[in-house]
């Protein structure tokens, strides 16, 4: 079964330094996600991509964040400046999102662990 | 606005006695519910949907549109049981909306 896949599987990086998270989605997919769990804490949006742009985005996606699909596989999360508070999981997800599979689920990464120092 | 709702952060039970997670939306239209699990440090997994009306791992859940509810049960907890469950919803094509989410502890 196709997987979406992410690199690396944990990201250590100091205060202040940029950090791009990859996300490979499955290959068909047109709608991909970036969720953030932070440890111990509840799932959280933020932010979708379709159509090479981005369709919504949550509080938490601030001028920090931005998101990118430079070529036709790679979809990436990068931070521009870290803060401690950045240090999470954050998961990539994607779906389907086509007529045909309309009732598509998400399917999700293993995550990347960012921890900030 | 589209919310999930899971009242409980922690549900303890022991091994054989039965699960209810509870999950309630708020939606206007039809929703598509979801239940995700995730194990420990794992990936959150598709468990169920509603529209397949399926059985997994022994678990259930009906949409109840007069109580808007999508509660997951399952008749006797087992210790692999043991993870994080989170409710989804999906509305407009591809928002998702996930609940804060169950912590279900299985003890010997």
């Amino acid at each position: 079964e196709p997987e979406v896949t992410q690199t690396p599987s944990h990201q250590v990086t100091q205060m202040g330094q940029e950090v791009i998270l990859r996300c490979v989605p499955i290959s068909n997919h047109l709608y991909f996600y970036w969720y953030r769990q932070i440890l111990g804490q509840k799932v959280e949006f933020l932010v979708s991509f379709y159509n090479n742009e981005i369709s919504e985005k949550s509080e938490i996606f601030d001028d920090q964040f931005s998101v990118e699909r430079p070529d036709g596989s790679n979809f990436t999360l990068k931070i521009r400046s870290t803060k401690l508070e950045d240090s999470a999981m954050y998961f990539c997800a994607s779906t389907s999102g086509t007529d045909i599979d309309y009732n598509s689920p998400l399917h999700f990464g293993n995550g990347t662990r960012l921890t900030v120092t | 606005a589209q919310r999930v709702t899971q009242p409980e952060k922690l549900l303890s039970v022991f091994k054989g006695a039965p699960v209810e997670l509870k999950c309630n939306y708020s939606y206007s239209g039809s929703p598509e519910l979801f239940w995700y699990v995730q194990y420990s440090r794992q990936r959150l997994q598709l468990l169920l949907r509603h529209i397949s009306r399926e059985s997994i791992k022994g678990f259930t859940a009906d949409l109840n549109k007069g109580e808007t509810s999508f509660h997951l049960k399952k008749p006797f907890a087992q210790e692999e049981d043991s993870a994080m469950y989170y409710c989804a919803s999906r509305y407009n094509f591809n928002k998702f909306y996930f609940g804060s989410g169950t912590k279900l502890n299985v003890k010997p």
